[in-house]
């Protein structure tokens, strides 16, 4: 497609569980960024790739978060040992180029994540 | 698919009607500034952007104002649609090259 797309659209997870959260940028862009979007808030952001490399990991709330980009295109963002404030709605974007907060970012629908 | 903004301040206006939304920021580092649109069950969707050296900066339909002095920032939607009701945020960079801060969400609600 031509968006950035991310699967699962909603996952349902049991307090303790692990999960694992989909990421497919567009096609050829170099920056990719993760954000937590909890109920009635703005996005909040978690962590930047530029290619393979994770330059800015500074709004990962503990180290139960984990992300990953391996080969500079597709992005897994794990969570791990799922809590209940945990519950949010996952948002990945791209963008063109390097200096990425000095152009657009391109969103993808998001992963809803309940945390029962 | 999920409600965004349940509690947001809501802006209601009339088809056909000017729509302002403000928007305060708060790092005087910010040197660029997004305005998103974000639709229920949906990623933020880019709208304009403006660079701290400019005041003004107009698109299709939408102008986007900077006031850097108060720190303040607005977007103002011409001849409002029914196809506008969304929730509204505006971003700042904070002077860095990696990660944009949003502010609280203004829900924009177009009556017929």
């Amino acid at each position: 497609g031509a968006g950035v797309s991310q699967s699962p659209r909603y996952k349902v997870a049991k307090r303790g569980q692990d999960v694992a959260l989909r990421c497919d940028p567009i096609s050829g862009h170099v920056s990719l960024f993760w954000y937590q979007q909890a109920l009635g808030q703005g996005p909040e952001f978690l962590t930047y790739f530029q290619n393979e490399a994770q330059l800015d990991k500074s709004g990962l709330p503990s180290d139960r978060f984990f992300a990953e980009r391996p080969e500079g295109s597709v992005s897994t963002l794990k969570i791990q040992r799922t809590q209940q404030e945990d519950s949010a709605v996952y948002l990945c974007a791209s963008s063109p180029g390097q200096y990425s907060t000095n152009e657009k970012l391109f969103f993808g629908s998001g992963t809803q994540l309940s945390v029962l | 698919g999920e409600s965004v903004g349940l509690h947001l301040p809501t802006l209601s206006v009339q088809e056909g009607d000017n729509s302002i939304i403000n928007c305060a920021y708060s790092n005087s580092a910010s040197d660029y500034f997004i305005w998103y649109k974000q639709e229920s069950g949906k990623g933020p969707q880019f709208i304009i952007d403006i660079r701290s050296n400019m005041d003004k900066r107009q698109g299709q339909r939408v102008t986007v104002l900077l006031n850097k002095t108060v720190k303040h920032l607005s977007l103002q939607i011409a001849a409002t649609q029914p196809g506008d009701s969304a929730v509204y945020f505006c971003a700042e960079n904070g002077g860095t090259a990696s990660k944009l801060t949003f502010g609280t969400g203004t829900r924009l609600q177009v009556t017929l």
